[in-house]
């Protein structure tokens, strides 16, 4: 498929353990993005790469949370000792470039669960 | 701190009537605003958008009025269609900048 993909879809894990979410963004876009959105919530921007560095970490919520891109293509994000407020739909998104206005493709989401 | 309301969690209308769906920011700095339509268990897909420099912006049945002095922004679909039923997200940027910030959402019902 051409689209943003992340996987797992969905991810049930017992606090205090370590996840990994994947995001494979559209071929050629060299910026991607990670969002959360909390339920009853809207997006809420996380990361941002631009290749493969991070020039923009601001809305990473704790020091538990990192994220890192190879290759100018995979990203993956990492929550370390999960707690039950992690729980939330991580979206990736990715886009040609960020500047000026480059629509961002997101992916269909990973559903976490933090029991 | 929102900077991007949405003050109506859901809207109900009929097939083949107008769908307003509002939207009102805070932050003077925004100046690029989009809408996304989001199904479920799928991403948000980009739908329409407006630069500040513009007051309206449309295509096809979807157009989006932009009243800078309000902060306020809406969008409307003409004629509504079932297939529209979905949850829509307003976001906004600040200049070239990439961070896009959204509302939570309203979610739209169509019904035949």
């Amino acid at each position: 498929g051409a689209g943003v993909s992340q996987s797992p879809s969905n991810k049930v894990t017992e606090k205090g353990k370590d996840v990994e979410l994947r995001c494979d963004p559209i071929s050629g876009h060299t910026a991607l993005y990670w969002y959360r959105q909390r339920l009853g919530q809207g997006l809420e921007f996380l990361i941002y790469f631009q290749g493969n560095s991070a020039p923009d970490k601001s809305g990473l919520p704790s020091d538990r949370f990192s994220a890192e891109r190879t290759g100018e293509s995979v990203s993956t994000l990492t929550i370390q000792r999960t707690q039950q407020e992690d729980s939330a739909v991580y979206l990736c998104a990715s886009s040609l470039s960020p500047r000026g206005f480059n629509e961002q493709f997101f992916g269909p989401g990973t559903r976490l669960t933090v029991l | 701190d929102q900077q991007v309301k949405q003050n109506s969690p859901s809207l109900s209308v009929q097939e083949g009537r107008i769908s307003i769906l509002n939207c009102d920011y805070t932050n003077s700095m925004f100046d690029y605003f989009l809408w996304y339509k989001k199904y479920p268990a799928e991403g948000p897909t980009f739908l329409i958008s407006i630069s500040s420099i513009k007051d309206k912006n449309e295509d096809g049945r979807f157009t989006v009025f932009l009243n800078k002095s309000a902060k306020h922004l809406s969008l409307h679909i003409v004629p509504s269609q079932p297939g529209d039923s979905a949850v829509y997200f307003c976001a906004a940027s600040a200049g070239s900048n990439y961070k896009l910030t959204f509302g939570k959402g309203t979610l739209l019902t169509v019904n035949p």
